[in-house]
């Protein structure tokens, strides 16, 4: 059975370029977030989505940020010109439609020149 | 407000046991959560109370109050792999709460 997968696991990008963020959930689960962890810090809640929806995005920057996670593949967090305050490790977690344990992904560590 | 406390560093000796604790005020609970989280690495799942009481779990336990607002993970018999940060997470409705996480230096 494979966990949570992400990739890149490292992902670097110039100030005012995109970075794509993907993520698979484990297989079954329906349920999608996206977390982002500063050096140093807690892991703060960004986004939760289940297919084609989202349900709350209430830790989401209000500008330059989207997700999704699409009927078929993976679910993408996408930040548009990126700044050096982006740089931090982002991380997926999926759980499955009747349980409220999150099981995450090894994360995505964006540094941002 | 959304709040969750917890101790930012502690320090034990291998062998020993090791008592963290955390407090919580959130606007919904639909459970309590902890999270092992090595430097670098992903949190990985130690444990989930909705319930008040202990829960049991081979060198961990999991104790919750909710009418206090309090949980504590209990880790026995200390490893040096267990050096590592431990994080409180409340579900609140439809999303995970996280504290800051306490980092746990096992000492030989």
């Amino acid at each position: 059975n494979a966990g949570v997968m992400q990739n890149p696991r490292h992902l670097v990008r110039r100030r005012g370029q995109e970075a794509r963020l993907r993520c698979s959930p484990v297989k079954g689960h329906s349920h999608v977030y996206w977390y982002r962890q500063l050096p140093e810090e807690g892991l703060k809640f960004m986004v939760y989505l289940q297919k084609e929806n989202i349900i709350d995005e209430s830790g989401m920057p209000k500008e330059r940020f989207s997700a999704e996670f699409p009927k078929e593949g993976p679910s993408i967090l996408r930040i548009q010109q990126v700044v050096r305050g982006d740089s931090a490790a982002y991380f997926c977690a999926s759980s499955p439609l009747d349980t409220d344990t999150r099981y995450f992904g090894p994360g995505t560590r964006l540094t941002v020149l | 407000g959304q709040n969750i406390d917890q101790p930012t560093e502690m320090t034990a000796t291998e062998g020993a046991i090791v008592q963290i604790n955390c407090t919580y005020q959130t606007s919904g609970f639909n459970g309590l959560f902890w999270y092992q989280q090595h430097a670098g690495e992903a949190p990985t799942f130690l444990s989930y109370n909705v319930l008040d009481g202990l829960e049991e779990k081979g060198r961990f336990s999991s104790f919750l109050s909710r009418s206090k607002g309090y949980s504590y993970l209990l880790l026995k018999e200390l490893q040096m792999k267990d050096s590592a940060s431990y994080l409180c997470a409340v579900s609140d409705t439809d999303k995970l709460i996280f504290g800051t996480g306490t980092r746990l230096q096992v000492f030989p």
